[in-house]
């Protein structure tokens, strides 16, 4: 079974600073990987998915990330930060053929943006 | 489009009440799903659907029922809740169970049980 570990429960940074919030999965077959974000008080939403093919992802708001398969790491970048990108975000894994096709999250990051 | 709707928004019970959190969607999709969230747990699978008629336990399925008789409807109940499910819950759903597929969820609803 797949599994998923967020590095950092909390992470402050300054606006308009960089940020990386670290993901790493295991899992025994080829994975799918997702970063979702979740704002205060609202359900989640999908930031950026890797499925196949290049291993930097775009996503919206700025956002992307890498999919380091030697590393077992998705980690999330964004080169400036603003306020509104105070957030919890969560990494979750899906297992591709022959594994399980359920969603596993990660226990998530908060992100605060200090002005 | 409403996308995913959940009701109600927050719930306090007492133990051993029952009650029923109501999800629906309405962008067709087959696969459904109930996670709850706990501080510095992420979220966890709690009943899931693939299809009308069709469900299946997640990882904490313990304490809650679910039933599909439609498409848009995937309500959650709880027969007698405990303290221990206070917790937010979010519904979710997606086009199919593909392990591809975005998840689509709701706003959530803060239950506490007392």
């Amino acid at each position: 079974a797949q599994s998923v570990t967020q590095l950092d429960s909390q992470v402050p940074v300054f606006e308009e600073a960089p940020v990386e919030l670290r993901c790493n999965y295991s899992s025994s077959v080829s994975v799918y990987l997702f970063w979702y974000v979740q704002y205060p008080n609202q359900g989640l939403q999908l930031l950026l998915k890797y499925l196949s093919g290049s291993t930097l992802v775009k996503g919206i708001n700025g956002f992307e990330a890498e999919f380091n398969k030697s590393q077992t790491s998705f980690h999330l970048r964004k080169p400036s930060v603003h306020i509104s990108d105070t957030a919890e975000y969560f990494c979750a894994v899906s297992e591709a053929q022959g594994g399980s096709e359920k969603l596993v999250f990660g226990k998530g990051t908060k992100l605060t943006v200090n002005p | 489009n409403a996308g995913v709707t959940q009701t109600p928004k927050f719930q306090v019970l007492k133990t051993g009440q029952s009650m029923t959190l109501q999800c629906a969607q309405d962008m067709n999709h087959e696969y459904m799903s109930w996670y709850r969230q706990d501080p510095g747990m992420g979220l966890r699978l709690i009943h899931y659907s693939v299809g009308a008629g069709i469900t299946d336990q997640g990882e904490v399925p313990n304490g809650y029922n679910v039933s599909r008789s439609t498409t848009e409807d995937f309500p959650l109940r709880l027969l007698s809740a405990a303290p221990s499910q206070t917790s937010v819950y979010f519904c979710a759903s997606s086009y199919h169970q593909r392990n591809t597929d975005t998840q689509y969820f709701g706003p959530g609803t803060r239950l506490t049980v007392l």
